[in-house]
């Protein structure tokens, strides 16, 4: 257990709907990095936040967004949903921002798009 | 930008047998690297990392990493596998954009009995 909760696990959708992935960092984590795990991308890397700010953006979509709260937790708010957005979402947090910081990984979120 | 390319999406070992996982890293910039596995169903647990210093690395599991900065690459290695390393393992890299990681495509370690 890395200490990363992410909900919910599972999230069945239809096209054009919008869902919001919650994920709790580990007490004491201040940085928030979010993931997504596709079949024909991979793993690649979407979005960070630190304290509350924004810090660093990847190949995240428009219809995508994330914000961290005061109390860390963040939220990945994906809007219009197409077939092709079927993925697992991870969420993983780290102590600090600097290069090489050690980031552990929630269990993820499995979204089906139907 | 950096990138990551894991030579074989999937290699079959017998039990007890060594195993070497390949990677090669591409960056203009000093890098920090990692290996990740992921089991079935479950989310990334990192095996072993290089940030600086001695370029062996020794993890967790039995697992092992060389950075060779002249050939950049950083493959794992084990001696000796069990059924239970079954997994997928993932070789990533940071450093040119902050934490951010950027992966490989992957490599599935099928142990066979």
């Amino acid at each position: 257990d890395s200490g990363v909760t992410q909900t919910p696990k599972h999230l069945i959708t239809a096209t054009g709907q919008r869902v919001t992935l919650r994920c709790s960092p580990r007490s004491g984590d201040l940085s928030v990095y979010w993931y997504q795990q596709s079949l024909d991308q991979g793993l690649q890397f979407l979005i960070q936040y630190y304290n509350g700010e924004e810090r660093a953006k990847g190949n995240i979509l428009e219809r995508f967004s994330a914000q961290q709260f005061p109390d860390l937790h963040s939220e990945l708010n994906l809007s219009s949903l197409e077939l092709g957005d079927s993925a697992l979402y991870f969420c993983a947090s780290s102590v600090e921002v600097a290069s090489g910081s050690e980031q552990f990984f929630g269990p993820g979120t499995r979204l089906t798009v139907l | 930008a950096q990138s990551v390319t894991q030579l074989d999406s999937q290699v079959p070992v017998f039990e007890e047998a060594p195993v070497e996982l390949r990677c090669n890293y591409s960056s203009s910039v000093s890098v920090y690297l990692f290996w990740y596995v992921q089991y079935p169903n479950q989310g990334l647990q990192l095996l072993l990392k290089y940030l600086s210093g001695s370029t062996l690395v020794k993890g967790i599991n039995g697992f092992e990493a060389e950075f060779n900065k002249s050939q950049t690459s950083f493959h794992l290695r084990k001696p000796s596998v069990h059924i239970s390393d079954t997994a997928e393992y993932f070789c990533a890299v940071s450093g040119e954009y902050g934490n951010k990681l950027v992966f490989g495509a992957g490599t599935i370690l099928r142990v066979k009995s």
